[in-house]
């Protein structure tokens, strides 16, 4: 079975830099074609895909925040963080972590989500 | 970036009914195309990818069709717990796009 779960700060001050770890099991991302992937949503809005990790360490973001976004992976811990610079109170969402079983296809499985709050 | 946009943004229906919700891309996606269900203050649910393939555990009253521009999702006879938000979300090409979400609600 399948499970992720994301965990980091619920409150970060404008400018601040946002870290997240998204912590998984049921699988490994050294397994080929295996990727995971951040999602945001905005209350009341729609999603909105942040980035990607693969098995094989090709990493994809969205071109709208790709200079304030790195995402890595810790293979040892089944962990894959995402860290995004410069926050904004536009920032605030609900940030999800999920499983997406190969290039080209769904993200399968998610993670319940954690919400963030951008404020001073 | 490819856009998706879905129609209607809201729809009103009744138990039993069945309902359609069509998400357009702004560009061919060939089948990449997946749907999820979120209910309020949860995670999205994966539902159909590929299109026109059923996600495992998932009832067989929903389907999809449609491949390049024009896809949709069907669910035949509504259940209660099928009122939620549905969103196509395409996996073509990067960046990864989602459409804006149908909203369906209990008339």
């Amino acid at each position: 079975q399948i499970t992720l779960k994301e965990s980091g700060p619920t409150l970060v001050k404008p400018t601040q830099t946002l870290t997240l770890t998204c912590t998984f099991s049921g699988f490994s991302l050294s397994t080929s074609g295996v990727g995971v992937g951040w999602i945001r949503q905005p209350p009341g809005e729609a999603l909105e895909w942040l980035a990607l990790i693969y098995w094989d360490d090709d990493k994809r973001y969205s071109p709208s925040l790709k200079s304030r976004l790195t995402i890595t992976e810790d293979t040892s811990k089944s962990q894959v963080v995402l860290t995004m610079t410069d926050m904004d109170p536009v920032d605030t969402a609900t940030y999800y972590c999920a499983h997406k079983r190969l290039r080209g296809g769904p993200m399968d499985s998610w993670g319940p989500g954690t919400l963030v709050t951008v404020s001073s | 970036d490819i856009q998706l946009t879905q129609s209607p943004s809201f729809l009103s229906a009744s138990v039993g009914d069945r309902v359609t919700i069509t998400c357009r891309a702004s560009q061919g996606i060939s089948s990449y195309l997946a749907w999820y269900q979120q209910k309020p203050g949860k995670a999205p649910k994966l539902l159909i990818y590929a299109a026109s393939t059923l996600e495992g555990g998932v009832p067989s009253r929903f389907s999809g069709s449609g491949s390049g521009t024009e896809f949709t999702l069907t669910i035949s006879s509504l259940q209660p717990e099928d009122f939620a938000t549905y969103y196509c979300q395409q996996l073509d090409s990067y960046p990864i796009t989602f459409g804006q979400g149908t909203r369906l609600e209990i008339k």
